[in-house]
């Protein structure tokens, strides 16, 4: 199975809250979880991206939370700011990283 | 800005038309990528070159042709295409193909085939 399963679809959290984004997956091969940022009109962009040997890593107001026992992942934007608004995808590569597979993606809309 | 450049911006082409779409990176990576992306929906991976050499297709129809000249260029040639192959073709390289390697995105072209 190459299915990442990411929820909400849309997702609207005042300014200064926290947003939460949740994904799943199945592939035990999946070895590298990143998360993209994509604006209108442009192209995707690395946010942060996170190993299953740690289970969080923080950038900024940005955090991966990874729990490999139960297959899943998130991504959580502290303190959000309208500049956040925008789609989020995860992501998952296998050992060999040739495929990335990405969740369907979340519409984040922080309102001021 | 993304240092992976993709031209044009956007193309609209009737269905017997031949067209390319162009990339180019300079960060000295050795894979590139085409996916295509349909609105609000994530990015679908067509092909994959790693050292100037096609090491993924995804499957896709012949009406779509890569061709990767150099290690920095990389070009989709469309041909015969379809209304539903209307969507944003986005072009992305990273170091090597290896996990864990990042995978910078350009901004894509916009193709609508009327």
């Amino acid at each position: 199975q190459q299915q990442v399963k990411q929820s909400p679809q849309s997702l609207i959290v005042q300014k200064g809250g926290i947003s939460i984004i949740n994904c799943a997956y199945e592939n035990t091969a999946f070895d590298y979880f990143p998360w993209y940022q994509q604006f209108p009109g442009k192209g995707p962009a690395l946010l942060i991206a996170i190993r299953p040997d740690v289970s969080e890593k923080k950038e900024g107001r940005f955090t991966i939370s990874f729990n490999k026992s139960a297959k899943q992942f998130s991504l959580h934007i502290m303190d959000s700011q309208p500049g956040d608004s925008a789609t989020y995808f995860c992501a998952a590569s296998p050992t060999s990283g040739s495929r990335l597979t990405f969740g369907e993606g979340t519409q984040l809309t922080v309102n001021p | 800005d993304t240092e992976v450049t993709q031209t044009p911006k956007h193309l609209v082409m009737g269905m017997t038309n031949k067209k390319s779409l162009k990339c180019e990176q300079h960060m000295g990576h050795r894979a590139m990528y085409w996916y295509k992306q349909k609105a609000k929906k994530p990015p679908e991976l067509m092909f994959v070159y790693s050292y100037e050499k096609l090491s993924i297709n995804e499957s896709v129809p012949s009406r779509f042709s890569p061709e990767c000249p150099n290690s920095s260029l990389l070009n989709l040639h469309l041909h015969a295409l379809q209304p539903e192959d209307s969507a944003l073709y986005l072009c992305a390289s990273s170091n090597r193909i290896l996990s864990g390697n990042t995978i910078y995105f350009g901004e894509g072209s916009w193709l609508t085939v009327v």
